[in-house]
């Protein structure tokens, strides 16, 4: 089994719809991340979480939201999805020993539709 | 605010050629650099990293990168191409004490036979 895993891995859904993008993780790392990427931008951080209390925006977190259920699981969530928010979704996870020098582990990605 | 450019979305290379990929980074305290690479329908994964020391890092599959503080750079290559090396490649950027992790835009490698 993967290490991080993100559901569903594909969603197609309509304008207006709430929907969310689950990711959990049994490598045991205290701070996970929601990125989205977008063909010829990259990944963008959404939301980054470095323990249970603790949210934070990333650079492009309006229309999201996220819950940090328990130090396994992370979640993404689009309140009412627009078609601009068709992208990969990529949950990841680090472990706060090793830093911002430490490697992000990622998920296969959740490829979400808005028509 | 620390930042990474990577050059031409597509790059095309034939099998057993060099591959050189380009990453310049901007960031006025040191800087931890990153390659990460994403094989088709698959996450990302650290091909190689800089932090402190030796300014060639090897990483895996046959790929290295040079840090060099003078040009702002740090370049991935690796000798001889496979066909295997079709993906995405992506240049990340860090600094001590800022909670980001920058990713350039990407490079798609083409390999051709």
């Amino acid at each position: 089994d993967a290490d991080v895993t993100q559901t569903p891995r594909n969603r197609i859904t309509k304008t207006g719809k709430r929907i969310m993008l689950e990711c959990s993780q049994t490598k045991g790392h205290d701070r996970m991340y929601w990125y989205r990427q977008d063909p010829g931008l990259g990944l963008r951080l959404i939301y980054y979480s470095f323990d249970v209390k603790d949210i934070n925006k990333g650079e492009i977190s309006d229309g999201y939201s996220v819950s940090r259920q328990a130090q396994a699981k992370f979640s993404l969530s689009l309140e009412s999805a627009i078609p601009n928010q068709t992208a990969l979704y990529f949950c990841a996870t680090s472990d706060s020993g090793t830093g911002w020098a430490g490697e992000l582990f990622f998920g296969e990605g959740s490829r979400l539709t808005v028509l | 605010a620390q930042s990474v450019t990577q050059l031409g979305s597509h790059v095309s290379v034939s099998e057993g050629a060099l591959v050189l990929l380009r990453c310049n980074y901007s960031s006025s305290v040191p800087p931890y650099l990153f390659w990460y690479v994403q094989y088709p329908n698959q996450g990302l994964q650290l091909l190689l990293k800089y932090t402190t020391g030796a300014t060639l890092v090897k990483g895996i599959n046959g790929f290295e990168a040079e840090f060099k503080k003078s040009e702002t750079s740090f370049h991935l290559t690796k000798p001889s191409a496979h066909m295997s090396d079709a993906a995405e490649f992506f240049c990340a950027v860090s600094v001590r004490g800022n909670n980001r992790l920058a990713f350039g835009k990407g490079n798609q490698v083409v390999v051709i036979p």
